[in-house]
């Protein structure tokens, strides 16, 4: 069975502090995808990344993919009230239909 | 468009009982799956389907059948509710038909049907 372990499960920081959330597995993934998602919503994509290595910027958020595509993390610079919320990584593995998903992280960012 | 949509947005079931949770996408999407969402334990596969005619199970399908007679709709079966299927369940669709090709498709997950088994 496939897993993705997240760390760490549960995160309050202040505003303006910087933060990483990992993403581990000891499976590889062709690609690799962050989501967040709201109290009473459904996962909203954040991010995919597709190769080893691959760094990608969404404003304040830094998202990586491990060289050897087994891992990956999300950089939060400054973080705002706003970023409240629960992180999500999923794994897609070429050759299946499935994604698998991470066991999450919390974050609660106090203004 | 509506995206994907989901009723009802809050059950309550007796154990044994059995119910359908509905689930419908308006954009033309090949792939559909359904979610279960439990504490401290992120989201988990429980049935999914390449297009119309065509399902297969994920990681946890034990207690519930799905089918997918048109693209438009995805329907979750419970057949004899138990306890243990007390959770959030999420219905999500994405364009992605290949499982070879590495998926960078998005995901759209509808607002979760919040279901609890006495």
């Amino acid at each position: 069975t496939q897993l993705l372990e997240q760390s760490p499960q549960f995160l309050s920081i202040q505003e303006g502090e910087n933060l990483t959330v990992y993403c581990n597995s000891s499976s590889v993934f062709s690609s690799l995808q962050w989501y967040r998602q709201e109290p009473g919503e459904g996962p909203v994509l954040l991010v995919t990344v597709v190769t080893g290595g691959e760094v990608k910027k969404l404003k304040r958020l830094t998202f990586q993919f491990g060289d050897a595509r087994k891992d990956s993390s999300l950089h939060i610079t400054a973080a705002q009230p706003g970023d409240t919320g629960l992180y999500l990584c999923a794994g897609f593995t070429s050759g299946t239909y499935k994604y698998i998903f991470g066991t999450g992280t919390r974050l609660k960012v106090l203004a | 468009n509506a995206g994907v949509t989901q009723t009802p947005k809050f059950q309550v079931l007796k154990t044994g009982q059995s119910m359908t949770l509905q689930c419908a996408q308006d954009m033309n999407h090949e792939y559909m799956s359904w979610y279960r969402q439990d504490p401290g334990m992120g989201l988990r596969l429980i049935h999914y389907s390449v297009g119309a005619g065509i399902t297969d199970q994920g990681e946890v399908p034990n207690g519930y059948n799905v089918s997918r007679s048109t693209t438009e709709d995805f329907p979750l079966r419970l057949l004899s509710a138990a306890p243990s299927q007390t959770s959030v369940y999420f219905c999500a669709s994405s364009p992605s038909t290949s499982p070879y090709a590495p998926s960078t498709d998005t995901q759209y997950f509808g607002p979760g049907t919040r279901l609890t088994v006495l």
